[in-house]
């Protein structure tokens, strides 16, 4: 059983579209972060959210934390070639300083 | 700040031979490191968790005596694939929690290692 269901798994748009991808949970994290990985390389935090309801910015970035801290989304807005990667979720339990991937969404931006 | 190394980046080996992969903190000290695995295509798997000066916590299913990880000092940790098969190829990944300040409570990941067996 997958303790961080993310989705889509696979996602292919066009240059300029919007997207949003969906991590959930039945369990309560402490924090979750976003992590952006490209081939052959280590993944990249983008992004920590801590209290829920917490919504974070990063340029055309949206992160957003449940009310309950069992889910996130992170949204994409007019979205760049540069945005095309694995995005991964990860929890963290109160408690624990191990992380719960989700399996990942990889995103194509196509031009 | 908060940068990760590891050493090699990619390596080759004929199988039954032992492969060392070093995990470094370099602007931070890191009392605890965790390695992964991670499939193509795949998320990260979880391997085990190193503590500085103690034996590590191996995750279900990960042979210990299989992957050895030593955990020397605040900023290094090791982790050595013994006897290696070709189904031990994969892409390991390393990562980094901060002892205090600006990089407690985030894991920081080192590039990756490609390990090719033969």
């Amino acid at each position: 059983t997958q303790l961080l269901e993310q989705s889509p798994q696979f996602l292919s748009i066009q240059e300029g579209e919007n997207l949003t991808v969906y991590c959930n949970s039945s369990s309560v994290f402490s924090s979750l972060q976003w992590y952006r990985q490209e081939p052959g390389e280590g993944p990249v935090l983008l992004v920590t959210v801590v209290t829920g309801g917490e919504v974070k910015k990063l340029k055309r970035l949206t992160f957003q934390f449940g009310d309950a801290r069992k889910d996130s989304s992170l949204h994409i807005t007019a979205a760049q070639t540069g945005d095309t990667g694995l995005y991964l979720c990860a929890g963290q339990m109160s408690g624990s300083e191990k992380l719960v991937f989700g399996k990942g969404t990889k995103l194509t931006v196509n031009p | 700040g908060a940068v990760v190394s590891q050493h090699p980046s990619r390596v080759i080996c004929k199988s039954g031979t032992s492969v060392k992969i070093e995990c470094r903190s370099l602007d931070f000290q890191a009392t605890t490191m965790f390695w992964y695995r991670q499939f193509p295509k795949k998320s990260l798997m979880l391997m085990a968790t190193s503590n500085e000066g103690s034996k590590a916590t191996y995750e279900q299913g990960v042979e210990k005596d299989k992957f050895l990880i030593n955990h020397a000092s605040l900023t290094l940790s090791t982790l050595t694939v013994t006897s290696a098969h070709p189904e031990d190829s994969s892409f390991y990944i390393c990562s980094a929690v901060g002892t205090s300040g600006w990089y407690t409570d985030t894991q920081y990941f080192g590039p990756g290692t490609r390990l090719t067996v033969l």
